[in-house]
Parts: structure tokens; sequence; C-alpha cells
């Protein structure tokens, strides 16, 4: 079964300091990997995508397949960066429509 | 242009009520999600439509859960005789088709709480 875990509930770091949030996943398939963003009173909506290979706000993430990560950084946190962060995954292989697996979030709040 | 609607954004029922929540996909997308999400946790898939076609329920908790689209457009997600565990915030995503070209739009929910 695929399963996609954030270690941490929380994150606290302050303005300008460099930010790591993590992401494992469990998959035997063929996975494409997502971050989500939740800002206050905002909908969820996506961050960016490992395929892209893109950077987004100054944030970027590797698909490592060797440690199964996929864990999102951003060497100079703002504070608008404060938000509810989802890492999720999709089956990209075969007959996949799309389902998303989703961590449980982290909090990320960035002091100023 | 419109992102995806839902309705109503709060809903609070007695237990055994039954409710009905709605969604209104962006125009054109073929694909519709339903997913459920508890208070502290991401959320979890409940059901998958393409067009008109539920091509997946498995994440559906019980047999009270009953979603339909019978005209490929709007969606609603039915949930008979509540119970407390039904409480949670119930998202809808659509996609212009599947797989890994089509990132998912969502909603902004609708928060259910079951007194």
């Amino acid at each position: 079964a695929q399963r996609v875990t954030q270690p941490e509930k929380l994150l606290s770091v302050f303005k300008g300091a460099p930010v790591e949030l993590k992401c494992n996943y469990s998959y035997s398939g063929s996975p494409e990997l997502f971050w989500y963003v939740q800002y206050s009173r905002q909908r969820l909506q996506l961050l960016l995508r490992h395929i892209s290979r893109e950077s987004i706000k100054g944030f970027t993430a590797d698909l490592n397949k060797g440690e199964t990560s996929f864990h999102l950084k951003k060497p100079f946190a703002q504070e608008e960066d404060s938000a509810m962060y989802y890492c999720a995954l999709i089956n990209a292989g075969g007959t996949s429509y799309g389902k998303l697996t989703f961590g449980q979030g982290t909090i990320l709040t960035v002091h100023p | 242009g419109a992102g995806v609607s839902q309705s109503p954004r709060y809903k609070v029922a007695k237990r055994g009520q039954d409710v009905a929540l709605r969604c209104d996909p962006i125009s054109g997308h073929v694909s519709l999600f339903w997913y459920q999400q508890a208070l502290g946790q991401g959320p979890e898939f409940l059901t998958y439509f393409q067009n008109e076609a539920q091509l997946d329920k498995s994440g559906l908790p019980s047999d009270r859960f009953f979603a339909e689209r019978p005209e490929g457009s709007v969606s609603t997600l039915k949930i008979q005789r509540t119970q407390q565990e039904d409480s949670a915030v119930y998202l809808c995503a659509s996609s212009l088709g599947t797989g890994r070209a089509r990132p998912q739009h969502f909603g902004d929910g609708t928060r259910l709480s079951i007194l």
C-alpha cells in the first residue's frame, strides 16, 4: 500500500533561516510526488511537483528514490511562507487515474 | 475564472440526520475527486468520478456514504444517518483529465460538524 509520512507536525524557524520539511514515502510502483500548501483561510493549492524540477516561491524538492524521500527546502524562509504543507503522491503508472495520497501535514511558522 | 465551488461551507447536523454536500467543479474538468479531512490529518481519498461514471469508491468509509455526478458536472456527496465520527472537512477536487499531467484543483471544502 502507498504511504506518505511527514514526521514533523510543527516546524518553527526565524525569517532568513533555511527550512526543510521532511517527506518520506513508500510505494512499489512509479510514484509522482507533490507538495501542496494551504495558507491561512485559503484553499489547498499545488506548490510544486517533482517531474517539473522547478522552484516555486524559492522552494525546491528533489526526489531521492534511494531514500524514498521528497523533502521540501528553502534557503531563506520568509514570514509569508507560514502555512500548512502537505506532501502527496500519485500512482503515475499503468491505468492510474491520479488518486492522491497525502501525508499528515507540517505546520510551518516563520517568526520575524 | 471560477475555481471549484463547494456548498455549504459549514454544515451542522444532529446525529442521525442525513446531509448532502455539493461540489461544482471547474467547467470542462472530466475528473472529480472527494476527500475527507479529519482534524489534524491530511486529506484521505473517498471516491473518484470520470465524467458521470464513478470509477472508484474504495475510500467511502461505509454504506452510509453515497456520491453521484449524474450529468458529469456537479457532484453531490450524501451521508445518511450521520455519526459523530463523520465530522470532518470534505474536500472536492477536479482536474482536466487523469494522471500525472493533470493537477487537481481543490475547493474550499465543507466543514461538517455532527452533534
